[in-house]
């Protein structure tokens, strides 16, 4: 089973910086594209990165996206209080079956 | 800028079906794939499918394979899961979302089915 891990949670004061990882399992993704959705409690998740480092139109670049082989990540310097909320890395598994697959999503705190 | 509003919170009995809308506006549907993702109380994302709107293909997660159907009426510009043989577990959010190569560009605000008798 093709899977995308990601710690449960991070913390760090505003104004710090953090990091999230997306490390693959037992799939490649070296040639696919991996995304970050934002999810504020009670609202639907809205694409933070793409294509493992491009920003959509209105996303700060405090926000900033990396792959290197099997894992990508996500790193938000500046933090803000608003920051605070579930992150999920994502991309499509080209393999045998072919799904898309998520990370079980990592958690911010802002203390 | 595209808005995606899918149908509202459903109730169902265990044993029956459930079918979810998803209507993307300000954007071109027949370009657009969509495909759903479902979010369980407190878990994380869980793809389930989606359909290319402009050849009516769909594509299943083999968990999902024979209980759900993703359907495209190009008439309407409207995206469906049907979703069968509900049981507790598919208590859930359900979200839809449009969706480009390789990411999730826009989301539906979510359609909660509950599954309880």
């Amino acid at each position: 089973q093709s899977v995308l891990t990601q710690p449960p949670s991070v913390s760090a004061a505003p104004g710090q910086k953090v990091t999230i990882s997306c490390s693959a399992s037992n799939f490649n993704i070296e040639n696919n594209f991996v995304s970050w959705y934002q999810q504020f409690p009670g609202t639907a998740p809205k694409l933070l990165m793409y294509e493992n480092n491009k920003r959509p139109l209105g996303i700060p670049d405090r926000f900033s996206g990396s792959k290197s082989g099997t894992s990508a990540t996500l790193v938000i310097t500046g933090l803000q209080t608003g920051d605070e909320a579930d992150y999920y890395c994502g991309t499509w598994d080209s393999s045998l079956s072919g799904n898309w697959v998520f990370g079980g999503g990592t958690k911010l705190t802002v203390l | 800028q595209v808005q995606v509003v899918q149908s509202g919170a459903e109730v169902k009995k265990p044993g029956s079906s459930v079918k979810v809308s998803c209507k993307p506006s300000g954007g071109t549907f027949s370009i657009t794939t969509i495909g759903w993702v479902r979010q369980a109380p407190g878990q994380g994302l869980e793809w389930m499918g989606g359909i290319n709107t402009i050849f009516g293909t769909a594509k299943y997660t083999q968990k999902f394979q024979g209980r759900v159907t993703i359907s495209a009426d190009k008439s309407t510009k409207t995206a469906y899961l049907d979703l069968s043989s509900l049981t507790s577990e598919d208590t859930a959010i359900y979200y839809c979302a449009t969706e480009r190569a390789g990411f999730f560009e826009y989301w539906g605000q979510g359609t909660l089915v509950s599954v309880s008798s």
